[in-house]
């Protein structure tokens, strides 16, 4: 089945920085790759996620970019402030699975500091 | 719209204990699932339920039960609650999928703890 490897496991990071998170997928049927923001004591949250048509997707201070050949996924932060600070985790689906299965990375504690 | 809710919140049990985790969502998703969610492993899925009716395992069913009477509703059950069981359970639901999957929205979770 899908494998799904995210790193770095916690990033801190100045306010106004920029935060790079970095995923691996071993599945090559996958086609569809979602971020997730999980604040203390919620469920995740979708912020933005790319489908493997296209190679970057970008949302105000959020980008995702996608290497299909390489097999790896990776989120931009820019201008990282205080409440960006939360557990972000990638995620791998493939296309047409019943239950839109997804498979999650282990997370990423991102800090910012002000 | 309430999106996904689940309840309880947080629950204590003891082990052999048994108890159901209510989730239920307001979008008319078709799909529903289960996750379970430990320190450092991410999510992983438990049960999943593409319509009313019709349910089937994930990666880690084991010691759990589902079933789906309505397309509202996806009860997860514990019939003999173990200290492995210890974790927070997240319920997501969302639209069937086309060629690409289709969003997940998630619950808010429940924190359980077996003794």
């Amino acid at each position: 089945g899908e494998n799904v490897e995210q790193h770095p496991s916690t990033l801190s990071v100045q306010e106004g920085d920029s935060a790079v998170i970095k995923c691996t997928y071993s599945d090559s049927a996958s086609n569809y790759f979602p971020w997730y923001k999980q604040e203390l004591g919620k469920g995740p949250q979708l912020i933005i996620d790319i489908r493997s048509n296209v190679g970057e997707k970008k949302d105000q201070r959020i980008a995702v970019t996608l290497n299909k050949t390489a097999k790896h996924f990776s989120l931009h932060i820019t201008e990282t402030q205080p409440e960006d600070s939360a557990v972000y985790f990638c995620a791998a689906s493939i296309g047409n699975n019943a239950g839109n299965m997804l498979t999650f990375g282990g997370g990423t504690r991102l800090m910012v500091k002000p | 719209n309430a999106g996904v809710t689940q309840t309880p919140k947080f629950q204590v049990l003891k082990t052999g204990q048994s108890m159901t985790l209510q989730c239920a969502q307001d979008m008319n998703h078709e799909y529903m699932s289960w996750y379970r969610q430990d320190p450092g492993m991410g999510l992983r899925l438990i049960h999943y339920s593409v319509g009313a009716g019709i349910t089937d395992q994930g990666e880690v069913p084991n010691g759990y039960n589902v079933s789906r009477s309505t397309t509202e509703d996806f009860p997860l059950r514990l019939l003999s609650a173990a200290p492995s069981q210890t974790s927070v359970y997240f319920c997501a639901s969302s639209r069937a999928g086309t060629q690409y999957t289709d969003t997940q929205y998630f619950g808010p979770g429940t924190r359980l703890t077996v003794l």
